[in-house]
């Protein structure tokens, strides 16, 4: 069964809107998760690194205050894309890594800006 | 991180064998080796991890040569379902806050 869930899996927002998505790790507590982001034909990019209960660590380039972070428990993070424009349209999923294990991959929720 | 390197795409047809390699010249001793398989709009699916020798699980094997400075992924009688894009990471698994860097993956397409 899924070991990571995300929601949405789709949304669609206009120009200067916040959209929130959620990781949950549902098979193990996950002290750390990760989000990546992945544009049509590329490779998956690690954004940031979310740990719970302390702030997140970023990516160079990956602007802290346009994705905020937020690791609120040891079982969900969130992402909120903020003021968000078209060039955000994306495939974000998050993942989690249990010590000594592979890493598993959520679904992937797919942003698309208006 | 170490660095991995693999062909950008290779074709098949179904029912044959598909060997997909990886180059990983700086591994590191405590990295390990692992296989991802990604369908369009979905996350990427585990596939197998291994050290060093062989590995085999219900749907794959990974050889590591000795050196462990290359890995090779076999798809035993690839159907049409297997097109998709293959990732080969290599990462220290010991640490749950250590993520692992994607490279830029191998489109499988298989053929009718």
């Amino acid at each position: 069964g899924a070991v990571v869930s995300q929601h949405p899996s789709w949304v669609i927002c206009k120009s200067g809107t916040s959209v929130k998505i959620e990781c949950r790790s549902l098979d193990f507590q996950a002290t750390t998760m990760f989000w990546y982001r992945q544009f049509p034909k590329q490779s998956l990019m690690l954004m940031a690194t979310s740990n719970e209960g302390s702030k997140a660590t970023y990516e160079q380039g990956v602007e802290k205050d346009k994705f905020l972070i937020n690791h609120a428990s040891l079982t969900l993070s969130t992402l909120t894309v903020t003021s968000a424009h078209p060039e955000d349209s994306s495939f974000y999923i998050c993942s989690v890594r249990r010590r000594g294990y592979e890493q598993y991959f959520g679904p992937g929720t797919r942003l698309t800006v208006t | 991180l170490a660095k991995t390197t693999q062909p950008i795409s290779m074709d098949s047809y179904e029912g044959q064998e598909v060997n997909i390699t990886c180059s990983h010249n700086n591994i590191a001793t405590n990295d390990y080796i692992t296989w991802y398989q990604q369908f369009p709009s979905q996350g990427p699916r585990f596939i197998i991890q291994g050290y060093k020798t062989k590995v085999t699980n219900e749907v794959a094997s990974l050889f590591i040569p000795a050196d462990r400075k290359s890995s090779t992924l076999s798809l035993p009688r690839v159907s049409l379902s297997d097109t998709a894009v293959y990732y080969c990471l290599v990462g220290d698994v010991s640490g749950s806050a250590r993520q692992l860097t994607f490279g830029s993956g191998t489109q499988l397409t298989v053929l009718p």
